[in-house]
């Protein structure tokens, strides 16, 4: 399987707890995006890398919220003391330079308790 | 401030018809525009783009249109199949803006098709 891959699928945790998400994008991609999408709404965007730089931050990402993709590679998403309001779908996706079509994994399914 | 608006949470059809999914955006900066489908629990699959310096694109059963002067676009899906049954969703970019990197999305429309 080439596509974009997200690990874990689904995340129940208590509030308060720290979570983090990984996403392998597909290979030859050196663009990387994290979108948050709650019910009813369609995705929204958190974050963007190419390659290994972060590029742009959306002012939902709140300090309690870091991404990283060292190497270039595969990227991780943490939530440091999530709160009830953090449960959503966390999206990742990933296109190639230049490219307007971001191609979606199927996402980490996060509940907060 | 919902810049891409879908106005139509739902639409139903029957099977061999017609869908026409709409989608409308208020961004002049938006120069390129994309649908996507998602099925429930997974993420969503690209369908169909269209840059703003055409009107009409096809592929397949799904043809794109876009009015700029209207800031209007839509899909149409001929013939609807039931596995076409899922939520879709209308997404924009500023290409020229050198963000083409970031897309907007509608709220999305579920799309049933009945056998």
């Amino acid at each position: 399987d080439t596509g974009v891959s997200q690990d874990p699928r689904h995340k129940i945790t208590k509030r308060g707890q720290n979570v983090t998400f990984r996403c392998d994008p597909i290979s030859e991609h050196n663009r990387l995006y994290w979108y948050r999408q709650t019910l009813g709404q369609g995705p929204e965007f958190l974050t963007y890398f190419q390659n290994e730089a972060q590029l742009e931050k959306s002012r939902l990402l709140s300090d309690r919220f870091s991404a990283e993709r060292p190497k270039g590679s595969f990227s991780t998403l943490e939530i440091q003391r999530t709160e009830q309001g953090d449960s959503a779908m966390y999206l990742c996706a990933s296109s190639k330079r230049g490219g307007a079509e971001a191609f979606f994994g199927q996402g980490t399914r996060l509940t907060v308790v | 401030d919902q810049q891409v608006k879908q106005n139509s949470p739902s639409l139903s059809v029957q099977e061999g018809r017609i869908s026409i999914l709409n989608c409308d955006y208020t961004n002049s900066m938006f120069d390129y525009f994309l649908w996507y489908k998602k099925y429930p629990a997974e993420g969503p699959t690209f369908l169909i783009s269209i840059s703003s310096i055409k009107d009409k694109n096809e592929d397949g059963r799904f043809t794109v249109f876009l009015n700029k002067s209207a800031k209007h676009l839509s899909l149409h899906i001929v013939p609807s199949q039931p596995g076409d049954s899922a939520v879709y969703f209308c997404a924009a970019s500023a290409r020229s803006g050198g963000s083409n990197y970031k897309l907007t999305f509608g709220k999305g429309t579920l799309l049933t098709v009945n056998p």
